[in-house]
């Protein structure tokens, strides 16, 4: 069964709109959970790693104040889009880690965002 | 620094034919791990498998097989009688770092024609 839950699956909107995408980890509790980008036949991008109770570590050149990430549980886990422009459009997809020793990502079925 | 190399960005064959897909790695780490992933249409990133840098060990998991290279910094997967389903993007990924930082190779694109 799914270890991961990501919410929701697709996106349109208009230019402005602040978007929240939920990440669910079903499996286990998770303290770490991660954010990647995904443009078109491109590869995976981490925009940030969640930690629970926390702020987010985001990567260079990835706009904080743009990308709010809220970590407020064991199992949950948001990424916001605030004011969210055309270029914004995309594909978020969350992962989620279990403790252990490098432990394979679980990923959500991704978000497919499209900013009008 | 840590690099993922998936130099055939797309391969298109016919179905029951074998194919292999190439990757690797560079990595100043002695411990690290690497992983495939296969990306089908519908999105949804699914793990495939799991190999950590003290074990080169070839492993088969019925059509799929995998051989770790340390010598060539290498984990190609093979894909043995191809199948139309097997379409999809498939990433190798490194983990170093004690698992939290994680890298995804450009992806190769993978058609199967009936």
């Amino acid at each position: 069964g799914a270890v991961v839950s990501q919410h929701p699956s697709w996106v349109i909107c208009k230019s402005g709109t602040s978007v929240k995408i939920e990440c669910r980890s079903l499996d286990f509790q998770a303290t770490t959970m991660f954010w990647y980008r995904q443009f078109p036949k491109q590869s995976l991008m981490l925009m940030a790693t969640s930690n629970e109770g926390s702020k987010a570590t985001y990567e260079q050149g990835v706009e904080k104040d743009k990308f709010l990430i809220n970590h407020a549980s064991l199992t949950l886990s948001t990424l916001t889009v605030t004011s969210a422009h055309p270029e914004d459009s995309s594909f978020y997809i969350c992962s989620v880690q279990n403790r252990g020793g490098n432990q394979p990502q679980h990923f959500g079925d991704g978000t497919r965002l499209s900013i009008l | 620094a840590q690099k993922v190399t998936q130099a055939q960005t797309e391969i298109s064959v016919v179905e029951k034919e074998d194919v292999t897909l190439d990757c690797v790695y560079e990595t100043r780490d002695t411990t690290y791990y690497l992983f495939w992933y296969k990306q089908p249409p519908s999105g949804e990133l699914v793990f495939l498998i799991r190999r950590n840098s003290f074990d080169e060990q070839n492993e088969i998991s019925g059509r799929y097989s995998w051989n770790f290279q340390k010598s060539t910094s290498s984990f190609n997967f093979t894909i043995t009688a191809s199948q139309v389903v097997d379409s999809a993007v498939y990433f190798c990924a490194l983990s170093w770092g004690g698992g939290f930082k994680t890298i995804f190779g450009a992806g190769t694109r993978l058609f199967v024609k009936a």
